[in-house]
């Protein structure tokens, strides 16, 4: 079964500084993988996504994600983090079996960017 | 810039009561999602929509859920009796035909069950 996981449950990182938030990822086949971010209360915001193609992906809000095929991982990046970047990030990947096209989360690492 | 419609945004309902949630998608997307999201947890699906067939409720607690896209468009779930561990945010999403594993979600609907 498709499945990612998020390690840390948190990540705080000081204004200015780079940040990485962490996914690993299992899946059959190729891999189309996600990230979201959601701020309180509200629905979730498409950052980014590998498909196929170069495996560092550019995102919304200055995010990117580098995929690595050999540690199955595919983790967020920013180089200088802001106050505003504060939320819920997802990771998620494509079902793709059958018919269906959902998408699986993981549980979320919330980022806390300190001034 | 066109954005999924949900409402209501919050709904306070006693355990046994019916409720519905609405969502529209984005004018277009033949697909259409539901997922609930645990508090503290990430989404997961409830029910997918093609045009107007289901293509996957295979997580949907069919006892007391149902949900309908008469139309191919906007969609109702609905939740009867609604118990105290449905409390959640109830996510809906939309995605192109062309590409459906871009999904778009809406704000969202917190249920509170008391």
């Amino acid at each position: 079964a498709q499945s990612v996981a998020q390690p840390e449950d948190q990540v705080n990182v000081a204004e200015g500084n780079p940040l990485t938030v962490k996914c690993t990822y299992s899946v059959s086949g190729n891999p189309y993988l996600f990230w979201y971010v959601q701020y309180p209360n509200r629905g979730l915001q498409f950052l980014l996504k590998y498909i196929t193609g170069d495996n560092l992906v550019k995102g919304s809000y200055g995010f990117e994600a580098e995929f690595n095929k050999s540690q199955t991982s595919f983790h967020l990046k920013k180089p200088s983090a802001l106050v505003s970047d504060s939320a819920l990030y997802f990771c998620a990947v494509r079902d793709g079996t059958y018919n269906t096209d959902k998408l699986i989360f993981g549980t979320g690492t919330r980022l806390q960017v300190f001034p | 810039e066109a954005e999924v419609a949900q409402s209501p945004r919050y709904k306070i309902t006693e355990k046994s009561q019916a409720v519905a949630f609405w969502c529209d998608p984005i004018s277009g997307h033949a697909t259409l999602y539901w997922y609930r999201q645990i508090l503290g947890q990430g989404p997961e699906l409830l029910v997918q929509f093609q045009d107007e067939s289901v293509v996957d409720d295979s997580q949907l607690p069919k006892d007391r859920f149902s949900a309908e896209r008469l139309k191919g468009v906007d969609s109702t779930l609905k939740i009867q009796p609604a118990e105290l561990g449905d409390s959640a945010m109830y996510l809906c999403a939309s995605s192109p035909v062309t590409r459906s594993y871009e999904q778009y979600f809406g704000p969202g609907t917190r249920l509170t069950v008391t």
